[in-house]
């Protein structure tokens, strides 16, 4: 199925722990984004990407890298995981364009303990 | 620094009325204005989206109106459904598409 597969769906993690998110789009898009969602604070942006290749820091970046070595492939990293960085990971694609929407992925809902 | 600003945080409509959510924005520079709908435990998916060179658009009973020189859009859900209660997001992308700023989300909750 054509879409945005985001791996694991749900992790615990211990302070201190590192780990890698990871996204997966089969659609040929350019663009490429990570988001965090907490309650009342909508969708934040953490890194994009336009490309094999480029990324760029989004709202949030700090405790977080990415690399996009695939036009496919956009993993994020967990340097050291913190409580402050529970909550649930989006990633999102969409083609290069002047009325391109986002595709979401289905999420990963990560707990720091 | 919120550059998008969405009210209201939670809407309770009847079943088959008009649901209404409103979006500021402060960077001139947005160039396209989605707006996604979320299902509980779902990524939120594309709804219907608009640019500013257009003061309305419509897609069956969702209608986008945009306000260039106030700077602000709403999403219209004519004829509410129970099917419609999820959370909406509206959201700002920057001119060249590299970034998409979205709202804090409004949950909506249609009455049957």
């Amino acid at each position: 199925n054509a879409g945005v597969t985001q791996t694991p769906k749900f992790q615990v993690l211990k302070t201190g722990q590192s780990m890698t998110l990871q996204c997966a789009q089969d659609m040929n898009h350019e663009y490429m984004s990570w988001y965090r969602q907490d309650p009342g604070m909508g969708l934040r942006l953490i890194h994009y990407s336009v490309g094999a290749g480029i990324t760029d820091q989004g709202e949030v970046p700090n405790g977080y890298n990415v690399s996009r070595s695939t036009t496919e492939d956009f993993p994020l990293r967990l340097l050291s995981a913190a409580p402050s960085q529970t909550s649930v990971y989006f990633c999102a694609s969409s083609y290069r364009g002047p009325s391109e929407g986002y595709t979401f992925g289905s999420g990963t809902r990560l707990t720091v303990v | 620094q919120q550059q998008v600003k969405q009210s209201p945080q939670s809407l309770i409509v009847q079943k088959g009325g008009i649901s209404i959510i409103n979006c500021a924005y402060e960077n001139t520079a947005f160039d396209y204005f989605p707006w996604y709908q979320q299902f509980p435990g779902k990524g939120p998916a594309l709804l219907i989206a608009i640019r500013p060179d257009v003061s309305e658009k419509k897609e069956g009973r969702f209608t986008i109106s945009f306000n260039k020189s106030a700077k602000q859009f709403s999403l219209h859900i004519m004829d509410s459904q129970p099917g419609d209660s999820a959370t909406y997001f509206c959201a700002a992308r920057n001119t060249g598409g590299f970034k998409t700023i979205f709202g804090a989300g409004t949950r909506l909750f249609v009455k049957a």
